[in-house]
């Protein structure tokens, strides 16, 4: 069964850091891209950042370039992301998901969630 | 790139059938999606992938109530024998060139 555990969310000021784990288990993690998604206090759901299997590409919403840092140790089955210089925009529910594979990048599988808050 | 468009609510009675539709911007008809299930309070799930020619592949566990199709730019997500439980917000996604995701903006489903 796949699982995916996300962890760290918490309250920080802003122009503060955070980094988000996501453990995952029961598929082998260094064959799918992941990616992490969030979803402001009552909005819809953004796209924020993906990794392909080897880590070897990254990609990011506009939002977020230049701040967030994705990155994965699959020896240790864990997706990352490092939340440098938070604004109070970046308040949500972060999701860590497995994408698809097979050519579609498509999310099919989603983490509970760790919520994010920036504020003073 | 391809923008999704989504109704922002439905609503449809205990035991009917809805349909939802999320709809490709132009030049983009032939984009491959997936419909995401989210409950209130709850983190989403995945329903099923959707194609262009309307084939569809679901979710572990997805109920059978639940089936996909197409026509042109629009793909549909068809619910039948609605139960209490299918209250929730569903989410359409699909990706660009740039291997970006995109989600539509999710339509908010009343069961009366």
């Amino acid at each position: 069964e796949v699982q995916l555990l996300e962890s760290g969310g918490g309250l920080v000021q802003p122009g503060g850091s955070l980094r988000l784990s996501c453990g995952a288990s029961g598929f082998t993690l260094r064959s799918y891209a992941m990616s992490w998604v969030r979803q402001a206090p009552g909005k819809g759901l953004e796209w924020v950042s993906a990794i392909s299997g080897s880590g070897g590409s990254t990609y990011y919403a506009d939002s977020v370039k230049g701040r967030f840092t994705i990155s994965r140790d699959n020896s240790k089955n864990t997706l990352y992301l490092q939340m440098n210089s938070l604004r109070a925009e970046d308040t949500a529910v972060y999701y860590c998901a497995k994408i698809l594979g097979g050519g579609d990048y498509v999310v099919d599988y989603w983490g509970q969630g760790t919520l994010v808050t920036v504020s003073s | 790139q391809p923008v999704l468009t989504q109704s922002s609510s439905a609503s449809a009675s205990l035991g009917s059938s809805v349909k939802l539709t999320c709809t490709l911007s132009s030049g983009h008809s032939g984009y491959i999606i997936a419909w995401h299930q989210q409950v209130p309070g709850k983190a989403p799930r995945y329903l099923m992938k959707l194609e262009g020619s309307g084939s569809y592949n679901k979710g572990s566990g997805v109920p059978d109530r639940f089936s996909g199709s197409s026509s042109g730019a629009d793909r549909y997500l068809t619910i039948s024998n609605l139960q209490s439980e299918d209250e929730a917000d569903y989410y359409c996604e699909t990706w660009d060139s740039n291997t970006h995701e995109l989600f539509g903006g999710g339509t908010k489903l009343t069961v009366l």
